[in-house]
């Protein structure tokens, strides 16, 4: 069965500070994402990474940035958090765009 | 940017009826993804597909990629059917390996 685990679980953070959410697969899947969810709605794209040590731009990656130290390491990481970014944040991996696989989300509250 | 249009938006079904979830495409998309999203916010992959039909129990989904659209078929709908359902497109308009999810189809089932 294809794993993917996000650390937190749930994070409650102060504005303008930082945080960093962490995402690992044991997939060994090239692809992984950043997407996040606000209450009611879809799953946008943030950023993703097709390869370690290279990331790219998805639909809303203002005031994100990503990094990918190795295959099976990705994180998200808001340098200066804002309450527009309390959300519901997914981590997945695949390969290609072939069959997605999602960790079970970090809940991000900015106060 | 192009959208990925699901209707209903919302839709209850008594136990034992079927009905079907649509996802309209407003661009070439390479293939089409089914989640459902349980209670507790988890994200279940149901069906991939680039062409054609799949079944997998009282789930069928078919993609037409020509006319732009997919659906997803449930039969016999049972309570743990209940969920939002999402269909993402793979290769959007050309986008790459990049999912584009559509805003989701709230199912309810009732006794």
């Amino acid at each position: 069965e294809a794993a993917v685990t996000q650390s937190p679980r749930s994070k409650v953070a102060v504005t303008g500070g930082k945080v960093t959410l962490s995402c690992h697969q044991t997939n060994n899947h090239d692809y992984m994402y950043w997407y996040r969810q606000d209450t009611g709605h879809g799953l946008r794209l943030i950023h993703y990474s097709y390869v370690a040590d290279s990331t790219e731009k998805g639909d809303i990656p203002d005031g994100y940035k990503a990094s990918r130290p190795s295959q099976e390491n990705f994180s998200l990481i808001l340098e200066l958090a804002s309450l527009s970014q309390t959300a519901v944040y997914f981590c997945a991996s695949g390969q290609g765009a072939e069959t997605l696989y999602f960790g079970s989300g970090t809940r991000l509250t900015v106060l | 940017g192009d959208q990925v249009e699901q209707s209903p938006s919302a839709l209850s079904l008594h136990e034992g009826t079927s009905s079907a979830l649509r996802c309209n495409f407003t661009t070439t998309t390479r293939s089409v993804q089914w989640f459902r999203q349980n209670s507790r916010g988890s994200l279940i992959n149901l069906f991939y597909l680039a062409s054609g039909t799949k079944e997998n129990g009282r789930l069928k989904s078919a993609f037409d990629s020509k006319e732009l659209y997919s659906t997803l078929h449930i039969r016999d709908a049972q309570l743990e059917d209940s969920g939002t359902y999402f269909c993402a497109a793979g290769d959007y308009g050309g986008s790459g390996n990049k999912l584009i999810f559509g805003t989701g189809t709230l199912l309810s089932v009732k006794p």
